[in-house]
């Protein structure tokens, strides 16, 4: 089975505070997914990985960056996190093309005072 | 680009009963994907069934089926015989076919199976 984890299931931070939030999947998938869960808006895709030390921006970059070292883990970074930021954050993988199963971490519940 | 609209925030039904959770969208691509993802509480999200959108035959998983229609661009989710396991977010989904394999995801539809 796919596993996807994620470094912490909640969080609280305050506003300014560095956040790094640490995905790690064990099926050697080439392409890594962050993504925000607000209520009433659905998932939006903050960055993605197709590629150890690639990136590419989604749909909701501004006040984030991501790493990705080793293909197995894939971080999300809050520089100077803000109220705004807090949220659900869902990590992801999947092999690349075509387009393949996603398999989801449990999500971090990330709130910033 | 890519959108999805899921219009259903909420639905309950009996349990046994069929319940079709409803999803349109809309994709300039000529290929792509379609899925429906599902969040039962506190769990994790997975995959509840896909359907490529070149194949005309819509896909079923056991329970779980879908009403494909293309033209229409809709892609219904139906669940027969539903359990209370069956309570969760459910969220419709579109990828490109090449080169893109980010998702785009809907607002997601609350489905409470009642007892």
């Amino acid at each position: 089975d796919v596993k996807v984890t994620q470094s912490s299931r909640y969080l609280v931070k305050r506003t300014g505070e560095k956040v790094f939030l640490e995905c790690v999947q064990d099926m050697d998938h080439e392409n890594m997914f962050w993504y925000r869960q607000d209520p009433g808006l659905g998932l939006r895709l903050i960055y993605f990985s197709y590629d150890v030390k690639m990136k590419e921006k989604g749909d909701i970059p501004e006040g984030y960056s991501v790493s990705r070292e080793k293909k197995e883990r894939f971080s999300l970074i809050l520089e100077s996190a803000s109220t705004n930021q807090t949220s659900m954050y869902l990590c992801a993988s999947s092999l690349a093309d075509p387009p393949d199963t996603q398999y989801f971490g449990p999500g971090t519940r990330l709130t910033v005072l | 680009a890519q959108t999805v609209t899921q219009s259903q925030p909420e639905m309950s039904v009996q349990e046994a009963e069929t319940v079709t959770l409803s999803c349109t969208y809309d994709t300039s691509e000529s290929n792509y994907y379609l899925f429906w993802y599902k969040q039962p509480p506190s769990r994790q999200m997975i995959l509840v069934i896909r359907q490529e959108a070149y194949k005309q035959q819509n896909a079923t998983e056991n329970r779980f089926s879908v009403n494909f229609q293309k033209a229409a661009k809709s892609f219904s989710l139906k669940i027969s015989d539903s359990q209370l396991g069956d309570t969760a977010m459910y969220f419709c989904a579109s990828s490109a076919w090449f080169g893109n394999e980010k998702l785009t995801f809907g607002t997601g539809t609350r489905l409470t199976i009642i007892p």
